[in-house]
Formats: structure tokens, sequence, C-alpha cells
């Protein structure tokens, strides 16, 4: 367990479903991210929240909605999916946006393996 | 733009030393991160660099050349539990947020 929990481990959703990806931190920081992992790709960077504020979205496709309720909460809200979204989805969360450092460096959940079908 | 390059994939055998290196391309440059990453589990920090030089922790060691835009991490007496992917990450770019490489598949044999 690193601290920050990611549910569900396993999703597979039909093109037409809505589901939402959550992520959780009691680490004290106040950065989170959401990453994309697809097989022989870079880490995505999709959205990034700093004090529960949308920092940056990477020009990611409106059917991926993220929701921020509070420094400690992160949401992703899936709707009508292609089956290229399949892919391996991480949480992140690090002291503040941008502080990456040996003493601020990101903390990482286990995944969100989604498949769309 | 934003360029991180490393092997996909590298072979050793249990025991011996291995070398992973990582070339960058960023527009900014904050420190240069590896992780680890097994099959199915998240990515963990194993080192940080932002000054030149080496960076030793037990089996595992950073070396940085920022001049040379270069990175490599050197993992010696290997073990079986080391099979995993490494992934080089670049705190660059005008955000400060990481900008990761494709990572590399590494592989320890008997």
């Amino acid at each position: 367990e690193t601290g920050v929990t990611q549910t569900p481990r396993h999703l597979v959703m039909g093109m037409t479903n809505k589901k939402s990806l959550k992520c959780e931190q009691h680490l004290g920081h106040n950065a989170m991210y959401w990453y994309k992992q697809s097989a022989k790709k870079p880490l995505e960077l999709m959205f990034v929240y700093n004090f529960k504020e949308q920092t940056e979205n990477n020009s990611v496709p409106s059917r991926f909605s993220p929701e921020c309720p509070n420094s400690s909460h992160l949401f992703l809200h899936l709707h009508t999916l292609q089956p290229e979204d399949s892919a391996l989805y991480l949480c992140a969360s690090s002291q503040d946006r941008g502080r990456a450092t040996a003493n601020y460096g990101y903390t990482f959940g286990s995944g969100t393996r989604l498949t769309v079908v | 733009g934003q360029n991180i390059d490393q092997p996909t994939e590298m072979t050793a055998t249990e025991g011996a030393i291995v070398q992973i290196n990582c070339t960058y391309q960023t527009s900014g440059f904050n420190g240069l991160f590896w992780y680890q990453q097994h099959a199915g589990e998240a990515p963990t920090f194993l080192s940080y660099n932002v000054l030149d030089g080496l960076e030793e922790k037990g089996r595992f060691s950073s070396f940085l050349s920022r001049s040379k835009g270069y990175s490599y991490l050197l993992l010696k007496e290997l073990q079986m539990k080391d099979s995993a992917s490494y992934l080089c990450a670049v705190n660059g770019g005008s955000q400060g947020n990481l900008i990761f490489g494709k990572g590399t598949k590494l592989s320890v044999k008997p």
C-alpha cells in the first residue's frame, strides 16, 4: 500500500456505460494527478488538481470528466468511451503542483485497469 | 518539444550489474526521477538527481549529466525481484509536471 488508494482495480465497461474511478490519499498532499498508461507508450498526464482547483487539462476528450471535491479525493467520471481508451489509469499525489523533488516526489496508486468493450 | 528516451527492454543475469540509460530533451529541468513498476502495481520512487554526479542508495545508483541531457540507473547484485519496468521522468516544462519516458522492461534470469 503506497498511501494512494484507487478503486476499482479492474473495470470492464461498454461504450454506452457511465462509470467512475476513485482515488484517495491521506498523505496531506495538496496536488493530485490522473495519468493514462497504455502499452508501449509513456505515462500521459491527463489532469492536475492543486488545492482542489484544476490547473491543467492536457487536451483530454470530454468523455473523461474529473472531479476533486477535496484535497484527499479525486474522481474520473467516464462516459461513452472508445475501445482505444482501454488502459491503466494511475492516480498520483504530491505535496503541491510542480514540487516534485526528493522530498516531495509523486506517490502513485496501483491504478485501475480499464477495458472498454 | 519534450522527449525522453530509454531502451524498451533489457535482460540481465541474477547477481550481475545492469545499467539503464535515459536521455532527455525538455524545455526546463528541475530534477530527474527513476521509478520502479512491477506488473499491475504502482510505480514506486527509486531515486532523484538534480545536480550532476552519482547518487548511491544501496544496490541502486543513479547518475546525471545535465550538460549531456543524460542519466543512468545502475542496479548491482541483481535479484529476481528486480524484474520490473524502470521509468525515467523529468521535472521539466513550464508547469513543473513530471514527463515520463516509455519505461525499460528489465528481465532478470537465473
